[in-house]
């Protein structure tokens, strides 16, 4: 069974502090790594995805992938209220994941005003 | 401007009730998912498809169904819906580039039988 672990939280961040996410993964074939934000009663919404070990940046968002040790994180720079959801990360398994991504339960942030 | 489409957006109906959750995509996506979804727990995959007439059962069983006549049309169908049938339908799709599997989500259609 290929599985994704988070901590479901809540994670509380006070406001313009950052707030760090963190994944593992059981498959060390997996190739490519997502992750979503989903809001209350909404539908995931893909925010950063990442392929390579080390870091990539998207404006507040880093992305931190560490294939030997099968980890990859989601940290938030200068958190906003506007940031509290649920973050999804997902993970394409090796093979090719013909049946879609392998997603783990979400960590609910919560940003503290 | 390419997108992926859920109706209905809320559904509330009877037990009993046969009923149809469309979803569209004009993105040209070849593969197309279910997931379900309860609240604050995680996304479990349903069904899903490669591409016309491609149908696949996924990790969770479900007594939906699913059809793929169109590239951008994956409808699910639930025979006789019951009250444990009550949860959030996602539908996705994907265009796998290598290991570039990017899913994008409709908005979703939240199902509620009495």
């Amino acid at each position: 069974q290929k599985e994704v672990e988070q901590n479901s939280g809540p994670l509380s961040v006070p406001e313009g502090a950052i707030a760090s996410l963190n994944c593992t993964y059981s498959d060390r074939g997996s190739q490519s790594f997502f992750w979503y934000r989903q809001y209350s009663g909404k539908s995931p919404e893909l925010i950063m995805f990442i392929y390579s070990n080390g870091d990539k940046e998207d404006g507040r968002f880093t992305a931190q992938l560490n294939k030997a040790s099968q980890y990859v994180s989601l940290l938030i720079r200068d958190s906003q209220p506007s940031d509290s959801a649920t973050y999804l990360c997902a993970v394409n398994p090796s093979g090719g994941g013909a049946d879609g991504l392998t997603f783990g339960k979400g960590t609910h942030l919560i940003i503290q005003p | 401007e390419a997108d992926i489409y859920q109706t209905p957006r809320y559904l509330v109906i009877g037990t009993g009730k046969k009923i149809t959750l469309e979803c569209s995509q004009t993105m040209g996506h070849d593969k197309m998912y279910w997931y379900q979804q309860d609240p604050g727990m995680e996304l479990h995959l349903i069904h899903y498809s490669y591409g016309v007439n491609s149908t696949e059962k996924g990790d969770l069983s479900s007594e939906s169904t699913v059809s793929r006549i169109r590239t951008e049309h994956f409808p699910l169908t639930l025979e006789s819906a019951r009250p444990s049938h009550t949860s959030q339908y996602l539908c996705a799709s994907s265009r796998p580039t290598g290991a570039d599997e990017k899913l994008f989500f409709g908005s979703g259609t939240q199902l509620s039988v009495l």
